[in-house]
């Protein structure tokens, strides 16, 4: 079975930089992919990570290590909007494309 | 452009009646995908449709659940004698061939 490990909850203030991490186990790999859910919206893609390293896209960064099972998002110069859930997913069938999700992490910013 | 759209926003229903759930994709994705995601928790996939082949249903959870997708774009979810476990928000998403899924604003099913 597939199962992905990101912690809970994580409090930060503004301007600060916070990074989540995510452990995972599946049957296959082909990316690690990061959603981020405002409450009651709708997920939207942050990033996509393939390959070894790090992924940088303005403020957000994302980083995977295929060997050790293991990926992380790290959020720069915190702002009070980026207050939401973060989910990292896993894709692990070569055709389908469907995405086996993580149970989030809820990010509170301070001001 | 238009996004993926989803309709009701909210259902409530009682326990033991069938509802329908509407998802309208973006014009153009090949993909499309149901989840439903329940209070706090992350998403868990219920079915895959790509173009015209066979859907994926491998993530219904009951044969109560049934999907379809007409004319390759429009896909309704039915759910039979709903119980109260199935109260969730149940999104759709697409996505053209890329791995970036696009999410529409989810149905907010509630059973009573």
């Amino acid at each position: 079975g597939q199962s992905l490990e990101q912690p809970s909850e994580v409090t930060a203030v503004e301007g600060a930089i916070v990074q989540i991490n995510c452990t995972y186990q599946t049957s296959g790999f082909y990316g690690l992919s990061w959603y981020q859910q405002h409450d009651g919206g709708a997920p939207t893609f942050l990033s996509y990570n393939a390959l070894d390293g790090l992924e940088e896209t303005g403020r957000f960064s994302s980083f995977l290590s295929r060997s050790d099972s293991y990926g992380y998002l790290l959020l720069q110069e915190l702002q009070m909007k980026d207050s939401a859930s973060y989910f990292c997913a896993v894709r692990d069938e070569g055709g389908r494309r469907a995405l086996t999700f993580g149970s989030g992490t809820r990010l509170q910013v301070q001001p | 452009g238009a996004g993926v759209s989803q309709s009701p926003s909210n259902k409530v229903t009682e326990k033991g009646k069938d509802v329908e759930l509407r998802c309208d994709p973006i014009s153009g994705h090949t993909a499309l995908y149901w989840y439903r995601q329940s209070l706090g928790q992350g998403l868990e996939f219920l079915i895959y449709f790509q173009g015209n082949s066979a859907p994926d249903k491998s993530g219904l959870p009951s044969d109560r659940f049934s999907a379809e997708r007409t004319g390759g774009s429009v896909s309704t979810l039915t759910i039979q004698r709903t119980q109260q476990e199935d109260s969730a928000v149940y999104l759709c998403a697409s996505n053209p061939g890329t791995d970036t899924q696009y999410f529409g604003p989810g149905t907010r099913l509630t059973v009573l």
